[in-house]
């Protein structure tokens, strides 16, 4: 099983609306991605968990706030985003985030836009 | 110098040819190279990675890999149209990065 499941596919919000990005998977990896990727262009790197300590911020404003309640699952929560954070938002796992030959599986996104 | 460098597209492709996606990068102490495949609005997929020089074969696809030159293609023999998709380059040095992708157009 290589999936790695996200939840909702779809969101929309309003500019002073919270709201989470949820991540799960049951591969035993042990490193969590959060990616933001615009139309036309390559995933953005956001932030890494690596056994549930973040270990890679990108310069990510604070209204992006991630947290990794266990090894599983990654939550991504949002609060008054601006409508330049319209993107999709994807979210991967690799099996430690410290070993060069790792592969990273990605879920299936989700598409937010902010109005 | 951008770090990974691939080429825009659209590369267009008749079915059945072979279609040739190059990508070069600049952090020489790069040990690991990824190609994903991502279809319009969806999320990437790997095709295939490849960590020695040389070749690496899997199906209809070959990956290349020249460290020396900072280099790494993909070949799709047999190009087929459900092979049109954006294929994203990766590399793994210091960071995991991609390329910003070449459009992969193979017409009927």
């Amino acid at each position: 099983d290589t999936e790695v499941t996200q939840t909702p596919k779809h969101l929309v919000m309003g500019m002073t609306n919270k709201k989470s990005l949820k991540c799960e998977q049951h591969m035993g990896h042990r490193a969590m991605y959060w990616y933001k990727q615009k139309a036309k262009k390559p995933p953005e790197l956001m932030f890494v968990y690596s056994y549930e300590k973040l270990s890679i911020n990108e310069s990510v404003p604070s209204r992006f706030s991630p947290e990794c309640p266990n090894s599983s699952l990654l939550n991504l929560h949002l609060h008054a985003l601006q409508p330049e954070d319209s993107a999709l938002y994807l979210c991967a796992s690799s099996q430690e985030g410290q070993t060069i030959q790792e592969t990273q599986y990605f879920g299936p996104g989700t598409r937010l836009l902010v109005l | 110098q951008k770090e990974v460098e691939q080429n825009s597209g659209p590369l267009s492709v008749p079915e059945g040819a072979i279609a040739s996606l190059n990508c070069t990068y600049s952090d020489r102490g790069s040990q690991s190279f990824f190609w994903y495949r991502q279809y319009s609005g969806k999320s990437p997929e790997l095709i295939m990675s490849i960590y020695s020089n040389g070749d690496k074969e899997d199906g209809r696809f070959t990956a290349q890999l020249n460290k020396a030159s900072q280099y790494v293609s993909l070949l799709i023999r047999d190009s087929q149209p459900s092979d049109s998709a954006t294929y994203l380059c990766a590399v793994r040095g210091q960071n995991f990065v991609f390329g910003p992708g070449t459009r992969l157009s193979v017409l009927p």
